[in-house]
């Protein structure tokens, strides 16, 4: 069965510090996987999607992550962390690519400290 | 073109009440689905419509729960003989069947007194 697990469901960085959040999945085939960002109060918009394309994928407001099959991860990344940043991050782990479910992760806030 | 839409943004029901929650999905958007996020469970997944296909149920939690897609485009999720547990908020979301990525709408919170 599919899972993900997001470690720390809340992670603090200060202004123009790296940010990184790890997400892991678990899946007996190769999977479709995506971040989504929810800020309060509002629904879930995608951040980026990878789809057996290039293992390392951009996303929107400089955001990136990398699949690593050997790791089974798919961590996010920003190099310099902004206060509109902050919000909660939701990793998801579709096996039917876009015409299936998605299984979310618990979700990680970020805070962003000035 | 509009995003996802989704009505009421805010229910407040009694227990026991039957509620209906709408979705309108982006337009030419083939697949529909329903998502709930409370605090306990996180996001679930609740019920998938494709094109003519048969939705997929296997997410909804009891048979209070029903949903149905008129025309391939609007959906309605209903709760019958709501529950205190049923409080939290409805996601829909759509997605062109061959581009990967959901697109969510903003939900619907429910409240059950």
């Amino acid at each position: 069965a599919q899972s993900v697990t997001q470690l720390g469901s809340h992670v603090s960085v200060s202004e123009g510090a790296l940010v990184l959040l790890r997400c892991n999945y678990s899946s007996s085939v190769p999977p479709y996987l995506f971040w989504y960002v929810q800020y309060p109060n509002q629904g879930l918009q995608l951040l980026l999607k990878y789809t057996s394309a290039a293992t390392l994928v951009k996303g929107i407001n400089g955001f990136e992550a990398e699949f690593k099959k050997s790791e089974t991860s798919f961590h996010l990344t920003k190099p310099s962390a902004h206060m509109s940043d902050a919000a909660e991050y939701f990793c998801a782990v579709s096996l039917s690519g876009n015409t299936g479910k998605l299984i979310f992760g618990q979700g990680t806030t970020l805070q962003v400290k000035p | 073109g509009a995003g996802v839409s989704q009505s009421p943004s805010n229910k407040v029901t009694e227990k026991g009440k039957d509620v209906e929650l709408r979705c309108d999905p982006i337009s030419g958007h083939t697949a529909l689905y329903w998502y709930r996020q409370s605090l306990g469970q996180g996001l679930e997944f609740l019920i998938y419509f494709q094109g003519n296909s048969a939705p997929d149920k296997s997410g909804l939690p009891s048979d209070r729960f029903s949903a149905e897609r008129t025309g391939g485009s609007v959906s309605t999720l209903t709760i019958q003989r709501t529950q205190q547990e049923d409080s939290a908020v409805y996601l829909c979301a759509s997605s062109l069947t061959l581009a990967p990525g959901q697109y969510f709408g903003p939900g619907t919170r429910l409240t059950v007194t």
